[in-house]
């Protein structure tokens, strides 16, 4: 069976420090990968998504960057944090060809 | 552009009520629709998916039903337990825009 692991669980770090949270899905080739922020009082945000090695995209402008060094591995970045980037990020997959999807246990960032 | 909406907020019922938790999309042209239940500092787990050429899907005491032309979902839950207690999320799926466009959920309190 297919299985999703996203860590760590909670990160507390400094402004303008750096940020690398990973995820890894494991039982299935060449899944579409998701990042989305849930911030408090809002819906989830998608913030990147990943159709393969090195493909990604996107969706909206901010302090974070994405990649997908290898097939089952997504990773979020940032150089420098802001405190606007507090929130829970949650990573997600789908099968290829498919569009439902599965969510990863969540990182609550705390950015002091 | 696509907007989700979930109603009530926030739901509170005594144990072994019947309830039904709403959402409505404003553009009918999507390709499925999810429910999803997340646990407070939980990632969400997929409860059921229905596909747009579908009335509705079950799993045990959850029944999902889509009127795509209406742009409403619903999800009744039988015999309501504590456990049930969580945030409910709809997502819908439309091709356009290659993600899953969330509400903000419906926060649901079951007392024993």
């Amino acid at each position: 069976s297919q299985t999703i692991h996203q860590w760590p669980a909670t990160l507390v770090q400094p402004v303008g420090s750096p940020l690398s949270l990973e995820c890894t899905v494991e039982g299935t080739s060449n899944p579409n990968l998701y990042w989305y922020r849930q911030a408090a009082g809002r819906g989830l945000q998608l913030l990147f998504y990943s159709v393969g090695i090195g493909q990604i995209s996107s969706e909206v402008p901010q302090n974070l960057s994405a990649s997908r060094p290898q097939d089952r591995q997504f990773i979020l970045s940032s150089k420098k944090l802001l405190l606007s980037d507090s929130g829970f990020y949650l990573c997600a997959w789908s099968a290829s060809g498919s569009t439902e999807a599965f969510f990863g246990q969540g990182t609550r960032l705390t950015v002091v | 552009k696509q907007e989700v909406t979930q109603i009530p907020a926030a739901l509170s019922v005594p144990e072994g009520e019947n309830l039904v938790l709403n959402c409505s999309f404003t553009d009918s042209a999507i390709y499925n629709l999810q429910w999803f239940r997340q646990d407070p500092g939980k990632g969400l787990t997929s409860l059921l998916l229905i596909q747009s050429s579908q009335r509705e899907q079950t799993s045990g005491r959850l029944n999902a039903s889509l009127d795509k032309s209406s742009g409403r979902s619903t999800l009744y839950i039988a015999a309501s337990q504590p456990g049930d207690s969580a945030t409910y999320l709809c997502a819908v799926y439309g091709g356009s825009q290659g993600n899953l466009i969330f509400g903000k959920g419906t926060k649901l309190s079951v007392k024993p």
